[in-house]
């Protein structure tokens, strides 16, 4: 079975610029989460979308922004690109929200580098 | 407000031995979840464990254990006889139960040498 899928694998922008980054859950999951991970730090949560609707939102600018389409894939858009969003950035998928009874799974990542 | 301390940045140890992983959390929930998480240099993150704060009985999976203790707020992992394929970065977590946002410690860089 496929696991969480994310697109493109690396990315280089250059300040001012925008950026779309593609998330495919797993098949049958219908939550997905985003996060972005500093080199160095933790991973930081910036979104999480369930059945189309924004159900979690962390500590992250205006300029980030993310939708998900009926098919349960989701997009990450960043405008107005700064060197600090340079990170690699997660996507998680679940069946549902409710961490208590299912496990988030974790995709590769987009590397987006901001030059 | 929640968080999640691990105070080693890097650990090295020689293969077979026994290395523990520290991770202290704070939070306001009484009821939560904890996590451990490991990153290889691929950086895709996989789960290792996921525990309720209703479940204080220790854990062991293979060579992995874990020990979590409400009083001290800990969730302490341990590998034993530690191999090179566990070179990675382990992250400790946290969650609420009023979202699935997921506070992630900083991670311990940990490297075993042949």
């Amino acid at each position: 079975d496929a696991g969480v899928t994310q697109s493109p694998t690396h990315l280089i922008k250059t300040r001012g610029q925008h950026v779309t980054l593609r998330c495919s859950p797993i098949s049958g999951h219908k939550s997905v989460s985003w996060y972005q991970q500093v080199l160095g730090q933790g991973p930081q949560f910036i979104f999480q979308y369930y059945e189309k609707e924004e159900r979690g939102r962390g500590n992250f600018p205006d300029r980030f922004s993310a939708r998900q389409f009926p098919n349960y894939s989701s997009e990450l858009n960043v405008n107005a690109l700064l060197l600090g969003d340079s990170a690699l950035y997660l996507c998680a998928s679940s069946l549902r929200p409710g961490l208590s009874y299912n496990e988030q799974f974790f995709g590769p990542g987009t590397r987006l580098t901001v030059l | 407000a929640q968080k999640v301390t691990q105070a080693q940045t890097e650990i090295s140890v020689v293969e077979k031995e026994d290395v523990t992983l520290d991770c202290v959390y704070e939070t306001r929930d009484t009821t939560y979840y904890l996590f451990w998480y490991k990153q290889p240099p691929s950086g895709e993150l996989v789960f290792l464990i996921r525990r309720n704060s209703f479940d204080e009985q220790n854990e062991i999976s293979g060579r992995y254990s874990w020990n979590f203790q409400k009083s001290t707020s800990s969730f302490n992992f341990t590998i034993t006889a530690s191999q090179v394929v566990d070179s990675a970065v382990y992250f400790c977590a946290l969650s609420g139960n009023r979202d699935d946002k997921i506070i992630f410690g900083k991670g311990t860089r940990l490297h075993i040498l042949p």
